[in-house]
């Protein structure tokens, strides 16, 4: 049971263009969503998070968008730059549980 | 404020051999996780700690992996006997409050052959 779902495996975009990376969920109790950026050989290192009673979270050039009535949010990036290129993690959790769901993630390339 | 820490980074084995996973959380947070990640994959919840309790551990192949929390703080992960199918990182993470704030140490990278 997929209750987080990235379903790009893959993206590349050219350098100073927009990325966006989306995600999906199921379960209508995760109200807190994160993405997760992560590099060869290390930890997933947090970027930007947001609750469910907002739709909009911003920091610097990365911005979360979450619609809850489609159950989607999606992590934009601009301009994209090649040092972004990593495999990036959408995250969901709900308060009562404690319990932090990843998705598969999505592979960014940002070319020069 | 230090990171999670995690050791070792590496470790190949055999398969039926037995392997243990050591994990020491930033100071202070109560909750504690640890993650199975294939390669490919998003990482997997195996076990969640609050203090030295177990919250969660519905994931956690019961009949060859085990875990505890000693005293609310480190904690080991352990594999007996391991399967080829285990290859994986395996991330320990630590969260102050359980919702938000959760940090992830670098991992133990481990091949079973």
């Amino acid at each position: 049971d997929q209750q987080v779902k990235q379903n790009s495996p893959s993206l590349s975009v050219q350098e100073g263009r927009i990325s966006i990376l989306n995600c999906d969920y199921t379960n209508s109790m995760f109200d807190y969503f994160l993405w997760y950026k992560k590099y060869p050989a290390e930890g997933p290192t947090f970027l930007i998070s947001i609750s469910s009673i907002k739709d909009k979270n911003e920091d610097g050039r990365f911005t979360v968008f979450l619609n809850k009535s489609a159950k989607h949010l999606s992590l934009h990036i601009v301009p994209s730059q090649p040092g972004d290129s990593a495999v990036y993690f959408c995250a969901a959790v709900s308060s009562n549980t404690g319990k932090l769901i990843f998705g598969q993630g999505t592979t960014l390339q940002v070319k020069p | 404020e230090a990171g999670v820490a995690q050791s070792p980074r590496y470790k190949i084995i055999e398969k039926r051999q037995s392997v243990a996973f050591w994990c020491n959380p930033i100071s202070g947070h109560a909750t504690l996780y640890w993650y199975q990640q294939i390669l490919g994959q998003g990482p997997k919840l195996l076990i969640q700690f609050q203090n030295n309790g177990v919250v969660d551990d519905s994931q956690l192949p019961k009949d060859r992996f085990s875990a505890e929390r000693l005293k609310g703080v480190d904690s080991t992960l352990k594999i007996q006997p391991a399967k080829l199918e285990d290859s994986a990182v395996y991330l320990c993470a630590s969260s102050l409050d359980g919702v938000a704030g959760y940090t992830f140490g670098s991992g133990t990278r481990l091949t079973v052959v």
